[in-house]
């Protein structure tokens, strides 16, 4: 079955930059779409980045423009989200998910279980 | 403030229906399909319905539906697993963007 697995997420200063991955199986990666949402504690759900199934066609959230950059390598089936410039209220759980195509919209198809990535000096 | 408008909290008995709503505008919800997750006490979320479709698993007490600019979850038959946060979201043409709704926390008397 579909599974998908985050990791790289920690502990890291203002300004600072990692990069998450997230690792899929299960279904063909490369012939997916991909996304990042994020939940800050406490808080809802926030769409970060899509990325087309062949890496052409990318999105971001005005809050992450700039500063996050998704990516991917389908001979390797991982997804890639690095992020500089970081800020306090980038902390979050970071999931990743798969996207599906119904009636003409893009939807989060199945999600991984997340990365927590917390900035803080 | 989120660009979807959801309920804060709704509540029902078990074997209720319950219904829960999702507004946004005519560039969000007025033209595009709305997808809806369950996230149980904060656990990863997982998709129970695309728009009118159902994913595979998921029981058939739930069903979406869409009016105008507000999109619908139904829960019939409510079951006490179903207690968990929902959240409502599609793809928003001015921002170019995902947009989520701010949730809806739901209780199982």
């Amino acid at each position: 079955q579909v599974q998908l697995v985050e990791s790289g997420g920690g502990v890291v200063q203002p300004g600072g930059s990692l990069r998450l991955s997230c690792a899929a199986s299960g279904f063909s990666f490369s012939n997916y779409d991909m996304h990042w949402v994020r939940q800050a504690p406490g808080k809802g759900l926030e769409w970060v980045a899509f990325i087309r199934y062949d890496g052409n066609n990318k999105y971001y959230a005005a809050s992450v423009k700039g500063r996050f950059t998704i990516s991917r390598d389908n001979s390797k089936n991982t997804l890639y989200l690095q992020m500089n410039s970081l800020r306090a209220e980038d902390t979050a759980l970071y999931y990743c998910a798969k996207a599906i195509a119904v009636a003409g919209t893009s939807h989060f198809d199945c999600w991984g279980q997340g990365t927590l990535v917390t900035v803080s000096s | 403030q989120s660009a979807l408008t959801q309920e804060a909290s709704v509540s029902g008995t078990v074997g209720q229906k319950v219904t829960l709503s999702c507004t946004g505008n005519s560039i969000n919800i007025g033209s595009f399909a709305v997808g809806w997750y369950q996230q149980i006490s904060h656990g990863a979320p997982k998709t129970v319905m695309f728009g009118n479709s159902l994913p595979s698993g998921i029981p058939d007490r739930f069903s979406g539906s869409k009016s105008g600019t507000t999109a619908s979850l139904t829960i019939s038959g409510l079951q006490p697993e179903d207690e968990a946060d929902y959240y409502c979201s599609t793809w928003d043409y001015s921002l170019s963007a995902w947009v989520f709704g701010g949730g809806t926390k739901l209780t199982v008397l």
